[in-house]
């Protein structure tokens, strides 16, 4: 069964950095591209990032753009979103998504998230 | 960017009851269109991919149609796990762009 397992979220302050991570198990990692979704607290899906199987396409959307970064380690099946100079509009939960192919298709399994709250 | 338009952005029903949501892209996305389902407090859940495709193990109850600008999603026969809230999504081209939401709520 496919298993997407998000960490890394928690409190962090306005200007301060998060790492998150989704670990990836029962499917080949490499195969498919990949998406970070967020959804802040009573409101509707945002997406954020996306990375091509190989990891060498990527794409952010306007409001995360020169802040954050997406990545990914197939060696380890794992993919992250590093989060700069973070706002506290980027106060969300987190979503790791997999694709059902390449990073032209749209997602068919998602993890269970993880909140990042940023607050001072 | 794709602007996505949902209507209503709620409803009252009864179990047993038929609802469609409709779904309105703000230029044409051809089929690139997603429905996807999220109960209270849970991960969004994909339900329909290429405006028509039931993805793997959802019901056949869930049933979308529609190409270009205009889409909807079709829910025969309510049942109490269905009262979540449905979210369409274009992927025609990046950046994604979702609909507002549309909330399915017990009559």
């Amino acid at each position: 069964e496919v298993q997407l397992l998000a960490s890394g979220g928690g409190l962090v302050q306005p200007g301060g950095s998060l790492r998150l991570s989704c670990a990836a198990s029962a499917f080949s990692f490499s195969t498919y591209a990949m998406t970070w979704v967020r959804q802040a607290p009573g409101k509707g899906l945002e997406w954020v990032s996306t990375i091509s199987g190989s990891g060498g396409t990527t794409y952010h959307a306007d409001s995360v753009k020169g802040r954050f970064t997406i990545s990914r380690d197939n060696s380890k099946n794992t993919l992250s979103l590093q989060m700069n100079s973070l706002r506290p509009e980027d106060t969300a939960v987190y979503y790791c998504v997999k694709h059902t192919g390449t990073t032209a298709t749209t997602c068919d399994f998602w993890g269970q998230g993880t909140l990042v709250t940023v607050s001072s | 960017d794709i602007q996505m338009t949902q209507s209503p952005s709620s409803l009252s029903a009864s179990v047993g009851d038929r609802v469609t949501i409709t779904c309105r892209a703000s230029q044409d996305i051809r089929n690139y269109l997603a429905w996807f389902q999220q109960r209270p407090g849970k991960a969004p859940k994909s339900l329909i991919n290429a405006a028509s495709s039931l993805q793997s193990g959802v019901p056949s109850k869930f049933s979308g149609s529609g190409s270009g600008t205009d889409f909807t999603l079709t829910i025969s026969s309510l049942q109490p796990d269905d009262f979540a809230t449905y979210y369409c999504q274009q992927y025609k081209s990046y950046p994604w762009t979702f609909g507002q939401g549309t909330k399915v709520e017990i009559k």
